[in-house]
């Protein structure tokens, strides 16, 4: 059983508002990663860190900004929602990076 | 520059028939490979994994096959259950490398009839 979580489950927000989508792991795992993910769309690597004060950004360009402040913690922000922003964010951690990776539930986003 | 490929988008399967779904990829230094399962507004679900050192690997009723010469993965699932309708991810790592990331492939929504 996964031990990561993240918070909203859904969130439905008017363009312009600044949110922030929490991840917590309890694993101790140092990799953390947000995907993101379209309604029959694979799943695009946005942002990832391999420890405290380490992020790069992902394969697919995005207008989010991530923190590393702690091992258990990876918040994701976005400074000013815009309906392009409407999508379901994903995070997940991995011990090695090269071993399994465990996901969240997800956070649906929708920008109106 | 898509590096992991599903080229099924979906696939229908009488329950008790094996479900095989297929995955290509174009970059060798790809070391470890994972199935993932996915309902709608939910988390992916790990299901098996290969590393790149071996050519296949079974747990219970799934098997992954791994083909490096052909850069081609793929997952049995015998027999098929009805609750094994989802949308199945492949995606591959590389750790080893240095980079530590995961590419997914667009996924295969298996149906699977009563």
């Amino acid at each position: 059983e996964a031990d990561i979580y993240q918070t909203p489950r859904y969130l439905v927000i008017g363009t312009g508002k600044k949110i922030t989508l929490e991840c917590s792991q309890t694993m101790g795992h140092d990799k953390m990663y947000w995907y993101q993910q379209d309604p029959g769309m694979e799943l695009h690597l946005i942002h990832y860190s391999y420890g405290v004060n380490s992020t790069e950004k992902g394969d697919l360009s995005s207008e989010s900004t991530v923190s590393r402040i702690r091992t258990e913690h990876f918040p994701l922000t976005l400074e000013s929602a815009r309906p392009s922003h409407t999508s379901q964010y994903l995070c997940a951690s991995s011990r090695s990076g090269t071993g399994e990776l465990f996901f969240g539930e997800g956070s649906r986003l929708t920008v109106l | 520059d898509q590096q992991v490929k599903q080229n099924s988008p979906s696939l229908s399967v009488q329950e008790g028939r094996i479900s095989i779904l297929n995955c290509d990829y174009t970059n060798s230094m790809f070391d470890y490979f994972l199935w993932y399962k996915k309902y709608p507004a939910e988390g992916p679900t790990f299901l098996i994994s290969i590393s790149s050192i071996k050519d296949k690997n079974e747990d219970g009723r799934f098997t992954v096959f791994l083909n490096k010469s052909a850069k081609h993965l793929s997952l049995h699932i015998v027999p098929s259950q009805p609750g094994d309708s989802a949308v199945y991810f492949c995606a591959a790592s590389l750790g080893t490398s240095g980079t530590y990331k995961y590419i997914f492939g667009t996924g295969t929504r298996l149906k699977v009839l009563a």
